[in-house]
């Protein structure tokens, strides 16, 4: 297994335009998460699947965001008509069990013109 | 509300040289993890702290958990230049069922031969 993996690793998208990334988390894991990082900040949680359900999602995560874990394997996370401000890096994590060490993939990052 | 408050932000220095980076947060919690990032890269795990005065250390890092304060420290010692970063601490509210971390801003430690 060689670790969390994330598609693609960089999208530049015209504002309006509709976007989808893919996570594939450590095959084992169950838990996986989504998380938004700008330039010079931390990460802010974005949402959190157990298996395939979607157990809690941020304020963040406004109607132009979705995401998906169907048969609790890979996870997509689409934005519906991209603004500017959706511009960042994306990334996804996954965890199993007593959660003592996250699994983060490389990210998506997105270019809103 | 959950706040996590790192510092210093930018930390610019000598190798050979000890330093200290904070985490403080607001609320309790019951597990606190630091990270590493290299600039366009993934969140690498550092330590995880689960109870109060737990301390851990990893060749020239050290990492210390006051619950009490709601601080934990990342201590430096004889920095080299490989350890030039970003460090992130990240916190996990006690009573949080779906494991959400919140995050620090960052510490970008640049090390200088």
């Amino acid at each position: 297994d060689t670790g969390v993996s994330q598609n693609p690793r960089h999208k530049i998208t015209k504002r309006g335009q509709n976007v989808t990334f893919r996570c594939d988390p450590i095959s084992e894991h169950n838990r996986l998460y989504w998380y938004r990082q700008t330039l010079g900040q931390g990460p802010e949680f974005l949402t959190y699947f157990q298996n395939e359900a979607q157990l809690e999602k941020s304020r963040l995560l406004s109607d132009r965001f979705s995401a998906e874990r169907p048969k609790g394997s890979f996870s997509t996370l689409e934005i519906q008509r991209t603004e500017q401000g959706d511009s960042a890096m994306y990334l996804c994590a996954s965890s199993l069990g007593q959660v003592l060490s996250y699994t983060f993939g490389s990210g998506t990052r997105l270019t809103v013109v | 509300e959950l706040k996590v408050e790192q510092n210093p932000l930018f930390l610019s220095m000598q190798e050979g040289k000890n330093y200290t980076i904070y985490c403080n947060y607001s609320t309790t919690s019951d597990r606190l993890y630091w990270y590493r990032q290299d600039p366009g890269k993934s969140l690498e795990s550092l330590f995880v702290l689960l109870s109060n005065g737990a301390v851990k250390q990893e060749g020239r890092l050290m990492a210390s958990l006051d619950t009490k304060a709601r601080l934990s420290t990342l201590h430096i010692t004889a920095a080299v230049h490989d350890l030039s970063a970003t460090y992130f601490c990240a916190v996990a509210p006690r009573m949080d069922s779906n494991y959400q971390l919140i995050w620090g801003a960052g510490t970008k430690l640049i090390i200088k031969p």
